[in-house]
């Protein structure tokens, strides 16, 4: 199974500030998602992440809010930016096993905009 | 549309009751895929099972198992001798391609009491 680790595990920030998120894999995959888990909600989608093109984002999800970079194949970022308290969540990574069997997810990053 | 839907939000239960956590999905594809997560206090997910759309055998795996029933669209989780430890929020999740996004359900929490 693939071992993910995100960075920062919390954090607490003012509004209108941004937040870049690190998601490490200690293999390389070839997508990586963000998924985003409002405060006792389910986890909804943000962008899909390819190695070498630009992150796919699902509706409701726009690059200006949520730019995302993809530089190598065990590494990604997600950065919440002009943050308000309606951002706070749990955002998470996950990514897919190599026989597509699976999809694992990072421990999360918990998010709280004051 | 491709839809979960975990319609019992909580359940309380004692220790060493079973219980059946239920899911029904949505899907126009004949190809797909489900999944069951476990989400514990600490936030981490917790892959527990995949089943594509073609093997309809239950699975058990120790004090775990699950009925896929394509008929009712059904994909029901039981834990057996319920224990302290299995306190947690449990997702049910749909992918209908491979390599897509996860579609979870709404989350059922489930709560064992000594």
């Amino acid at each position: 199974s693939a071992v993910i680790s995100q960075k920062p595990s919390r954090d607490i920030c003012q509004r209108g500030t941004s937040l870049t998120i690190q998601c490490q894999v200690d293999s390389q995959v070839t997508m990586m998602f963000w998924y985003r888990q409002q405060p006792g909600q389910s986890l909804t989608l943000i962008a899909t992440a390819n190695q070498g093109s630009e992150a796919t984002y699902e509706s409701g999800f726009v690059i200006d809010k949520f730019p995302i970079s993809r530089p190598n194949l065990t590494f990604s970022t997600l950065t919440v930016s002009n943050m308000s308290p309606e951002d706070s969540s749990i955002y998470l990574c996950s990514v897919e096993s190599e026989a597509g069997t699976e999809q694992f997810f990072g421990p999360g990053t918990r998010l709280t905009v004051l | 549309a491709q839809k979960v839907t975990q319609a019992q939000t909580e359940i309380s239960v004692v220790e060493k009751e079973d219980v059946t956590l239920d899911c029904v999905y949505e899907t126009r594809d004949t190809t797909y895929y489900l999944f069951w997560y476990k989400q514990p206090p600490s936030g981490e997910l917790v892959f527990l099972i995949r089943r594509n759309s073609f093997d309809e055998q239950n699975e058990i795996s120790g004090r775990y198992s699950w009925n896929f029933q394509k008929s009712t669209s059904s994909f029901n989780f039981t834990i057996t001798a319920s224990q302290v430890v299995d306190s947690a929020v449990y997702f049910c999740a749909l992918i209908y391609n491979q390599g897509g996004k996860l579609i979870f359900g709404q989350g059922t929490e489930l709560s064992v009491k000594p």
